[in-house]
C-alpha cells in the first residue's frame, strides 16, 4: 500500500497570504489528522477529519481550518498568515489506533 | 491538565552502549501511549501502541514498557542507524493526541 503522501513538500508564502495543504491518507483509512510541528512546541494537534466530519480540534486560531473529501482526501487551510505559522505541516492517517505520518508539508512565511 | 514530558532532551551514546528514554505522563482516562522515531526532514514513524500499565512491546533493539504514569523505551546495543528523535505521545480519553517534545538521540560509531 501507498503510505500517505502530502503535497506540496515545500511552500514559501508572504505575511498575509493564505494557503492549502493538502493530504491524501491510506487507502482505506477514514481517519486523518493534522499537526503543527516547530523546534520550540514539538508537534502539536490541530484537528481530526472522519469520514468528512470534524471530530476534533486543537488549540489553533480561526485562521486554521480544514475539510475532508468523500474520498478521505483531506485540506488544510491557513488565512491571513503570520511570521510564526512557519513550520513542518504533518497529516496522518489512523487505522486501528495506530497513526502513520507522511513526510510533512514545509511551510516558511516571509 | 494533559501532558507529556520526554527525558532527557538529548542522549549521546558510544555504539553498543543501552540506555532508556522517559516519556511521563498525567492525562485524564489513557486510551493509548505511542512511541514514533522521526529522521531530520521526514515525517514520524510508527513503532509502538502500549493501552495498560504493565505492557511491554519490542522491536529490534528497542522495547517499550508502560506504567500508570510512565513509558521507558529501552535501547539495547545501540547502532548509529538508531540516531533519530524519538517521540512520545499519549491519547486521552477526549481523543485529542498530545506529543512530548521528543528526545535526540545520537549513536557513536
Amino acid at each position: 500500500k501507498a503510505g500517505v503522501t502530502q503535497t506540496p513538500r515545500y511552500l514559501i508564502k508572504t505575511r498575509g497570504q493564505q494557503v492549502t495543504l493538502s493530504c491524501s491518507p491510506i487507502s482505506g483509512h477514514r481517519s486523518v489528522s493534522w499537526y503543527q510541528q516547530t523546534p520550540g512546541q514539538g508537534l502539536q494537534f490541530l484537528f481530526e477529519y472522519f469520514s468528512e466530519t470534524q471530530r476534533n480540534k486543537g488549540n489553533f486560531p480561526g485562521r486554521f481550518s480544514g475539510r475532508q473529501f468523500s474520498n478521505s482526501r483531506s485540506e488544510m487551510n491557513v488565512s491571513t498568515l503570520e511570521l510564526g505559522d512557519s513550520a513542518l505541516y504533518l497529516c496522518a492517517s489512523m487505522s486501528v489506533g495506530t497513526q502513520y505520518f507522511g513526510p510533512g508539508t514545509r511551510l516558511t512565511v516571509l | 491538565e494533559d501532558q507529556v514530558t520526554q527525558s532527557p532532551e538529548a542522549l549521546r551514546l558510544q555504539e553498543g552502549e543501552s540506555s532508556s528514554l522517559n516519556c511521563s505522563y498525567t492525562v485524564s482516562g489513557l486510551r493509548g501511549l505511542f512511541w514514533y522515531r522521526q529522521d531530520p526532514g521526514k515525517g514520524p514513524e510508527f513503532l509502538f501502541t502500549l493501552y495498560s500499565a504493565g505492557e511491554e512491546k519490542e522491536k529490534e533493539r528497542l522495547k517499550a514498557t508502560l506504567t500508570k504514569k510512565e513509558s521507558f523505551l529501552h535501547i539495547t546495543a545501540p547502532k548509529p542507524e538508531d540516531s533519530a528523535t524519538y517521540l512520545c505521545a499519549v491519547q486521552p480519553r477526549d481523543d485529542k493526541i498530545i506529543f512530548g517534545k521528543g528526545t535526540r538521540l545520537h549513536i557513536l560509531p
